[in-house]
């Protein structure tokens, strides 16, 4: 299996509501990530997992909050969300990783991107 | 530090004639390349990498690039566009390390007429 799967592929929400955005992989890569990607502009960086355990917060907003309850799963939890939060979100993961920040875990980094998810915020 | 000019926004071809992204980079380390490719409302795919072996690389969709490390580029070239290949791509720059967070390019829209 050499990809990465994203649930749901679109979502409405208010903004009072709590939903989550799912990210699935099992190809063994130590490294997932969640990016932020507005119209005709690259994917911002959100969040990295390295080894289950989160290594860079992007200085995001607390109204997402990502989560990584093994391995192969990564979530991203949404709550209070504001309109210019709309935008396509994008899970990627990468073979390397870093165990307690010293030396590195993997023999190379490209990273494997899946399909996004849409959101909207109304 | 690192970081990704791609020198043109947008590039218009005909189908058929050869197409030419070009991409700078700059970077304090042995930095690893990559061309990626978002078609509309999708998420990215890998093209091609560069990480530090053959500086001609060969991609997917006969796609290759060449990096000129005298040059600090990293050009993307196909030899005959198809309609298909109508796409955003990305080049993106990052250090051969472990995990790893990638510096993007601003992006350039392939536009490809019949």
């Amino acid at each position: 299996d050499t990809e990465v799967t994203q649930t749901p592929k679109h979502l409405v929400m208010g903004m009072t509501n709590k939903k989550s955005l799912k990210c699935e992989q099992h190809m063994g890569h130590r490294a997932m990530y969640w990016y932020k990607q507005k119209a005709k502009k690259p994917p911002e960086l959100m969040f990295v997992y390295s080894y289950e355990k989160l290594s860079i917060n992007e200085s995001v907003p607390s109204r997402f909050s990502p989560e990584c309850p093994n391995s192969s799963l990564l979530n991203l939890h949404l709550h209070a969300l504001q309109p210019e939060d709309s935008a396509l979100y994008l899970c990627a993961s990468s073979p390397g990783g870093r165990r307690g920040g010293g030396g590195s875990g993997g023999s190379y980094n490209e990273q494997f991107f899946g399909p996004g998810t849409r959101l909207t915020v109304l | 530090a690192q970081s990704v000019t791609q020198l043109d926004s947008h590039v218009s071809v005909s189908e058929g004639t050869p197409v030419l992204l070009r991409c700078n980079y700059s970077s304090s380390y042995s930095p690893s390349l990559f061309w990626y490719v978002q078609h509309p409302n999708k998420g990215l795919q890998l093209l091609l990498k560069y990480t530090s072996a053959a500086t001609l690389v060969k991609g997917i969709n006969g796609f290759e690039a060449e990096f000129k490390k005298s040059e600090t580029s990293f050009h993307l070239t196909k030899p005959s566009a198809h309609m298909s290949d109508a796409a955003e791509y990305f080049c993106v720059v990052t250090m051969n390390s472990g995990y790893s967070t990638l510096t993007f390019g601003k992006g350039t829209m392939l536009l490809v007429s019949p």
